[in-house]
């Protein structure tokens, strides 16, 4: 089946800081959203994302479906940022069947 | 839209109890899946509904585990005997799928806890 990676797997950054989340994906897919997991356990949706590039305020997503992979990019990080932050993929043979990443765990210290 | 509900929250049980969960998704969403998520890890898919037909199950769906969704609106999956192993968040997410277009949104999910 499709392998998800996600790297890196832990990541500490000071407030104000930026970063990069990566996600590679062994397989064609027909989508893939980018989510975040507060600490108690809700999955935000951050971003609907098969291909090209979206912003929402301090975030920005990029797929490049070819190359097989996708990047979070967060910016001026805040403390409200931590947590963990999944990428989740649909594959082309499965319009229903969602394969999550192990996700990366993001510490935001002020 | 009030997005997707789940209940109960928590769960405690103990070994050999069975135990239900119910899932209500976005009310115009037409999909219905269920994923198990334990420490440390991201969900696992479990099975998928579309309206009131269950559609794919998991490996991971042992026999001790059904679901349903009566009339393709609200969502039951019940855990008969229950296992340490089982103890896990249970995670409902509905879509409203156009075309290839699936984008999934969560509930807050069912901590189980099994003694």
């Amino acid at each position: 089946g499709i392998q998800v990676e996600q790297s890196p797997p832990d990541l500490i950054l000071q407030e104000g800081a930026n970063s990069t989340l990566r996600c590679n994906f062994s397989d064609s897919v027909n989508n893939l959203q980018w989510f975040h997991q507060n600490p108690w356990g809700q999955l935000i949706n951050l971003f609907y994302i098969p291909s090209g590039t979206k912003q929402n305020g301090r975030l920005s997503a990029t797929t490049v479906a070819t190359d097989r992979y996708s990047l979070l990019y967060i910016s001026s990080s805040q403390t409200t940022d931590s947590g963990v932050y999944f990428c989740a993929v649909v594959m082309k043979t499965s319009y229903d069947k969602v394969i999550f990443g192990p996700g990366t765990s993001l510490s935001v210290i002020p | 839209d009030t997005g997707v509900s789940q209940d109960p929250r928590h769960k405690i049980t103990k070994r050999g109890q069975n135990v239900t969960f119910r899932c209500d998704p976005i009310s115009e969403h037409n999909r219905l899946y269920w994923y198990r998520q334990t420490l440390g890890q991201g969900p696992e898919f479990l099975t998928y509904f579309q309206n009131e037909a269950q559609l794919e199950k998991s490996r991971l769906l042992s026999d001790r585990f059904s679901a349903e969704r009566p009339k393709g609106s609200f969502s039951t999956l019940e855990i008969q005997r229950t296992e340490q192993g089982d103890s896990a968040m249970y995670l409902c997410a509905s879509s409203l799928a156009s075309g290839s277009v699936v984008r999934q949104f969560f509930g807050p999910g069912t901590r189980l806890t099994v003694l």
